[in-house]
């Protein structure tokens, strides 16, 4: 089965750090790539997403993400985190033909004032 | 556009007994998805509806989970029984349909069995 892993599951910052979130997938194929985020108290809402064309990907609120097929891999990034930006973040893939993405298990990020 | 809605919010049961689960998803929205979130996890598709029908049930544990979409709109999900191991965040979600719709979400059912 296809899966997605978020090896950071826990990330704690101040504000004005850089984040950088990562994601991998294990599929060779065709995939489209998402970025789910859950802010405390409010349903999951998307990020940003990527289908083809420009590798790096820009999303609301300041973040962007890159896709490097050569190492599965969709890490998330914004260069100055906000307290704000204390939330829960997925990394969501769909593989092939399918329209069902697969969640990776979140990473909780935590930004101190 | 108003969300997706779910009720109820919160459900505490005794394993054992069933419970059901709502959920409206956005208007216009073909695909109708529920997830099982277990804590720490990331959600788990349980059950995908295009319009009415089926499209991909094949982690739904048969034997005690159930979900219509009778008219394609509304879709309820049940547990009958219940078990300990059921305790989850169980989310709704819609999307146009097709592989670069994102989805939306519901704020989830978080379910406690005890």
């Amino acid at each position: 089965a296809q899966s997605v892993s978020q090896h950071n599951h826990h990330v704690i910052l101040s504000e004005a750090a850089s984040l950088e979130l990562g994601c991998n997938y294990s599929y060779g194929g065709t995939v489209n790539l998402f970025w789910y985020v859950q802010y405390p108290g409010q349903h999951l809402q998307l990020l940003l997403k990527y289908f083809s064309g420009d590798p790096l990907v820009k999303g609301i609120k300041g973040f962007e993400a890159e896709f490097i097929k050569s190492k599965f891999s969709f890490n998330l990034r914004k260069p100055s985190v906000q307290w704000s930006d204390t939330a829960e973040y997925f990394c969501a893939v769909t593989y092939g033909g399918s329209y069902i993405p697969t969640f990776g298990r979140g990473t909780s990020l935590i930004v101190h004032p | 556009e108003a969300g997706v809605a779910q009720s109820p919010r919160y459900k505490i049961i005794e394993k054992r007994q069933s419970v059901a689960f709502w959920c409206n998803p956005i208007s216009g929205h073909a695909t109708l998805y529920w997830y099982q979130q277990i804590l720490g996890q990331g959600p788990k598709l349980l059950i995908q509806f295009q319009n009415n029908g089926v499209v991909d049930d094949s982690q739904l544990p048969k034997d005690r989970f159930s979900a219509e979409r009778l008219k394609g709109v509304d879709s309820t999900l049940k547990i009958q029984p219940a078990k300990l191991e059921d305790s989850a965040v169980y989310l709704c979600a819609s999307s146009l349909g097709g592989k670069e719709s994102p989805l939306h979400f519901g704020n989830g059912t978080r379910l406690t069995v005890t």
